[in-house]
C-alpha cells in the first residue's frame, strides 16, 4: 500500500510568486490534514478535510492560503502571493476515520526568498 | 486550548545507553497523547499513543511512554538506544482525536 505522497519535495520561490503543493493520501482515507512547521517551531495544524469538505480550517494563517480537495482524492495547498514567513515544511497526513492513526507524508520544504 | 512542551531540544546519547525524552502538556480536558518520530529525509511516523487504559504504553522499536495525569506528562523512554534511533521526536496531544498539537521536537543523536 502506497503511503501519503507529497509533491514537490522542495520548492524555492521568490516573494510574491505563487506555489501549489500537492498531497496524495492513502487510498480509501477520507480524512486529510495539512500541517506546517516553520523553522525551529512547532508543527501547527492548518486544516482538515473529510472527503471533499473542509471540516476545520481554523489553522489557516490568512487568505493567501487556499486548500482544495476536489473529488475527495488528492489535495492541493496554494499560497498566493507567497511571503518570506511562509517558508517552512508543509506536511500532509491522512486517516481512514477521524479517530484512527494519521499517516504523514515526507513533507514539502518551501523556501521563499 | 492545549499546549505541549518538550523540555529538551537536543539530547546526545551514547549507543546502548538509556534515553528519556520529556513531554509536558496543558489542557483543560481529557486528551489523547502521541509520540511521533521523524528519521532523516522521512515523514512523521507514529511511535506510540495513549488513548485510555494502562498508563504505560509500549510502542515500536522498543520505545515506551508513561502517562502521568497528575503531572500532565508523557515522557518517552528507551532502555538501550541504537545508532538508528538518531532522529527527531515529537510529542503531540489531541482533545478531539483528530487535530494534533505538537511540541517543538527533540533531536536525539546517538553516538558510538
Amino acid at each position: 500500500e502506497a503511503g501519503v505522497t507529497q509533491f514537490p519535495s522542495h520548492s524555492v520561490i521568490e516573494k510574491g510568486q505563487t506555489v501549489t503543493l500537492r498531497c496524495d493520501p492513502i487510498s480509501g482515507h477520507d480524512n486529510l490534514y495539512w500541517y506546517r512547521r516553520v523553522m525551529g517551531k512547532e508543527i501547527k495544524f492548518l486544516l482538515h478535510f473529510v472527503k471533499e469538505s473542509k471540516q476545520d480550517e481554523s489553522g489557516m494563517p490568512n487568505n493567501r492560503f487556499l486548500a482544495e480537495r476536489t473529488g475527495g482524492t488528492y489535495s492541493t495547498l496554494k499560497v498566493q502571493p507567497a511571503e518570506l514567513e511562509d517558508s517552512g515544511v508543509y506536511f500532509c497526513a491522512s486517516s481512514r476515520q477521524e479517530n484512527t492513526e494519521a499517516f504523514f507524508g515526507q513533507g514539502t520544504r518551501l523556501t521563499v526568498v | 486550548a492545549q499546549s505541549v512542551t518538550q523540555l529538551d531540544s537536543q539530547v546526545p546519547v551514547f549507543e546502548e545507553a538509556p534515553v528519556e525524552l520529556r513531554c509536558n502538556y496543558s489542557s483543560s480536558v481529557s486528551v489523547y497523547l502521541f509520540w511521533y518520530v521523524q528519521y532523516p529525509n522521512q515523514g512523521l511516523q507514529l511511535l506510540l499513543k495513549y488513548l485510555s487504559g494502562s498508563t504505560l504504553v509500549k510502542g515500536i522499536n522498543g520505545f515506551e511512554a508513561e502517562f502521568n495525569k497528575s503531572q500532565t506528562s508523557f515522557h518517552l523512554r528507551k532502555p538501550s538506544v541504537h545508532i538508528s534511533d538518531t532522529a527527531e521526536y515529537f510529542c503531540a496531544v489531541s482533545e478531539d482525536d483528530y487535530k494534533l498539537s505538537f511540541g517543538a521536537g527533540t533531536t536525539v543523536t546517538v553516538r558510538a
